[in-house]
């Protein structure tokens, strides 16, 4: 079993919809991840949290804008999404610093109409 | 900029074989190196974790290497089974986790 939690697992949305992916360790982590990943591709880094504060932003359009709560929570709104977003959607955690080892979720497959 | 290649992209195998993927960075500087098991929908598990200072680890029948001079990393997976089919990348740490393409392994009966 794995120890990041995703929530949904499957969302299927409009592109007029606003909708949320949720994401949730208690490893006592400090650092959290979001990836987008593509149909045979590896996992591309979206946004990362360090002690709750958003650290990296790797260019994502502003339809995406993640939050986090709380050092177990990680939120990824979603609003107003092209087909082209559709993708699996991958959280993870880690101990802070950039050379710590990764846990994943097992991601939300998301599918634009 | 760190760039991490995994040779065969895709890999058929008949069952009991052992075989050997291969994970190639640019930049011997790592601290670590991780090998992922991904089947298809999911997740990434973390098989293995090479500190810099190690030259392999084990679990179970796979067996990973580092050599950072020469910048490859090669997991040895022991008499393969159906149930090893999935994707295997390898990804090196620095200010984001670097992935590798990923080798997609068809281990058939």
């Amino acid at each position: 079993d794995t120890e990041v939690t995703q929530t949904p697992k499957h969302l299927v949305m409009g592109m007029t919809n606003k909708k949320s992916l949720k994401c949730e360790q208690h490893m006592g982590h400090r650092a959290m991840y979001w990836y987008k990943q593509k149909a045979k591709k590896p996992p591309e880094l979206m946004f990362v949290y360090s002690y709750e504060k958003l650290s990296i932003n790797e260019s994502v359009p502003s339809r995406f804008s993640p939050e986090c709560p709380n050092s177990s929570l990680l939120n990824l709104h979603l609003h107003a999404l092209q087909p082209e977003d559709s993708a699996l959607y991958l959280c993870a955690s880690s101990l802070p610093g950039g050379y710590q080892p990764q846990h994943f979720g097992d991601g939300t497959r998301l599918s634009i109409l | 900029k760190q760039e991490v290649t995994q040779i065969p992209a895709a890999l058929s195998v008949p069952e009991g074989e052992n075989l050997v993927l291969n994970c190639s960075f640019t930049d011997s500087a790592i601290y670590n190196l991780q090998w992922f098991r991904q089947d298809p929908g999911k997740g990434l598990t973390s098989l293995l974790l090479i500190q810099s200072s190690q030259r392999e680890q084990t679990s179970g029948r796979l067996n990973a290497s580092l050599d950072k001079s020469s910048g490859r990393s090669t997991l040895y997976i022991a008499a393969s089974q159906p149930g090893d089919s999935a994707t295997y990348l390898c990804a090196v740490p620095g200010n984001m986790l670097t992935f590798g393409g990923g080798t997609r392994l068809m281990v058939k009966p």
